[in-house]
């Protein structure tokens, strides 16, 4: 199976600053990762897909890059609404895996 | 709009059987590869079970391979999981998601339901 890392675990920030979130996986993937966003008490919602592709009605300020092991999602200037976790996904190979997470929070 | 409602929330002892459903709306239901995922509490995000749109293939998690089994009725633009010999750490929110076809990301979500296994 595909392992993810996600790091770091959690990251404290203050509105308006720009961040990058990492996801590292286990072997090579070419650009077959995904991002969601996940609210408190809310379902996942599709941010970027294969690694760097928009999604029709997610903000600009997201973006994705990277290819075969180490991917990054970036948000520039982070806004109130954005302090959630954020999970990457690989398509690569059955079973689809999740990495672990990356808690957004407010410093 | 698209929307994805599962139903079947509840709690079970060990040992039993539960079946869940997820009635979709607002897209060709029939187009598309359907997925079960879930998340244990405060936990992340765990893919299960994806079935194709036609139903000509079907996939499985190690966790839940044997025990249970992703169905779907396109005449009926409704996608189940049959879970039989439930554990405790199957204790989870159950969500469906579309997968578009021949993809294997999840571009709508359900509002999930909660499954909780427990004597």
């Amino acid at each position: 199976d595909i392992v993810l890392t996600q790091s770091p675990a959690t990251l404290s920030v203050t509105p308006g600053e720009s961040v990058s979130l990492s996801c590292r996986a286990s072997q090579g993937i070419s650009t077959s990762i995904h991002w969601y966003q996940q609210k408190s008490n809310e379902s996942p919602r599709l941010l970027i897909k294969y690694a760097s592709q928009s999604i029709s009605g997610i903000p600009s300020r997201f973006s994705g890059s990277g290819s075969g092991t180490d991917f990054t999602l970036s948000i520039n200037r982070v806004e109130s609404e954005d302090f959630s976790v954020y999970y990457c996904q690989q398509s690569y190979s059955l079973p689809l895996t999740f990495g672990s997470g990356t808690k957004l929070e407010i410093k | 709009e698209v929307q994805l409602v599962e139903s079947g929330e509840g709690l079970v002892q060990p040992g039993s059987s539960m079946k869940l459903s997820c009635v979709a709306s607002g897209f060709t239901f029939s187009n598309y590869g359907m997925n079960w995922i879930r998340q244990a509490p405060k936990k992340g995000l765990e893919w299960i079970a994806l079935i194709y749109y036609d139903s000509s293939s079907k996939y499985y998690a190690d966790s839940v391979k044997g025990r249970f089994t992703i169905s779907r009725d396109n005449s009926k633009n409704t996608l189940y999981l049959e879970m039989n010999s439930l554990r405790s750490e199957d204790t989870a929110m159950y969500y469906c998601a579309t997968a578009p076809n021949w993809e294997l990301y999840f571009d709508y979500w359900g509002q999930g339901v909660m499954v909780t296994v427990s004597s």
